[in-house]
């Protein structure tokens, strides 16, 4: 099955901004909620963004999501070098009856 | 507090079996979707399958056929039962909640190696 597709490395300085892009089809993201995790090794993978755009309780307003048609994306200001972690979008796929993750996006924090 | 543990994993040969556990707290688990994800060594996430709250399951291409999962609703707890185990299923293995539409609540893993 097709993974969503994301960027393999971003990187930025500490202090900037960084987006990290997903994209999909109509029978994924097009018609269905858009999530982002954070996954730092030896950790289990943290939600950031859930229903395309929204923060769970806890997860600073640096993280912020957006999805239009079928691409989202995941957007970090203020980086810090805590965040170097590896994040994956993931969205239900409506044809395949399946949950598709993004193939993850390592970010470098220089 | 909610939390999920999952165990079970193990070393095991090739063509062999395993069940994982998934052991809920803090809420009942046949109120909620609870999906099986893991993680291949330098691989991404990969989605396994789903047991919804109706009970209907859903599963991966790659392991359709081989695991099967099931809910002990008295002992709150999932299991993900893994048939003909291959190479290639050797992993960290997760167990997630669904709430609003994402995973939301994560266990910490548990190994499973395959190997002769």
């Amino acid at each position: 099955q097709s993974v969503l597709t994301q960027p393999p490395s971003v990187s930025a300085a500490p202090g900037q901004k960084v987006t990290i892009s997903c994209s999909g089809s109509s029978s994924n993201i097009g018609n269905n909620y858009v999530s982002w995790y954070q996954h730092l090794p030896g950790s289990a993978p943290k939600l950031l963004i859930h229903d395309n755009n929204k923060r769970p309780s806890g997860i600073p307003d640096r993280f912020s999501g957006s999805k239009s048609g079928t691409s989202a994306t995941l957007g970090i200001t203020g980086l810090q070098t805590g965040d170097e972690a590896d994040y994956y979008c993931a969205a239900w796929d409506s044809s395949l009856r399946v949950v598709l993750f993004g193939g993850g996006t390592k970010l470098t924090v220089l | 507090e909610v939390r999920l543990v999952e165990s079970g994993g193990d070393l095991v040969q090739p063509g062999g079996s395993l069940r994982l556990s998934c052991a809920a707290s803090g809420f009942r688990c046949s109120d909620y979707d609870i999906h099986w994800i893991r993680q291949s060594e330098g691989k991404g996430l990969e989605w396994l399958s789903d047991f919804a709250t109706g009970g209907e399951t859903y599963y991966s291409d790659s392991v359709q056929g081989r695991f099967s999962v099931s809910r002990d609703n008295a002992k709150n707890v999932l299991y993900l039962q893994m048939n003909s185990l291959r190479d290639g299923d050797t992993a960290m293995y997760y167990c997630a909640r669904v709430s609003s539409n994402a995973f939301e609540i994560w266990g910490q893993g548990t190994m499973v190696t395959v190997s002769s």
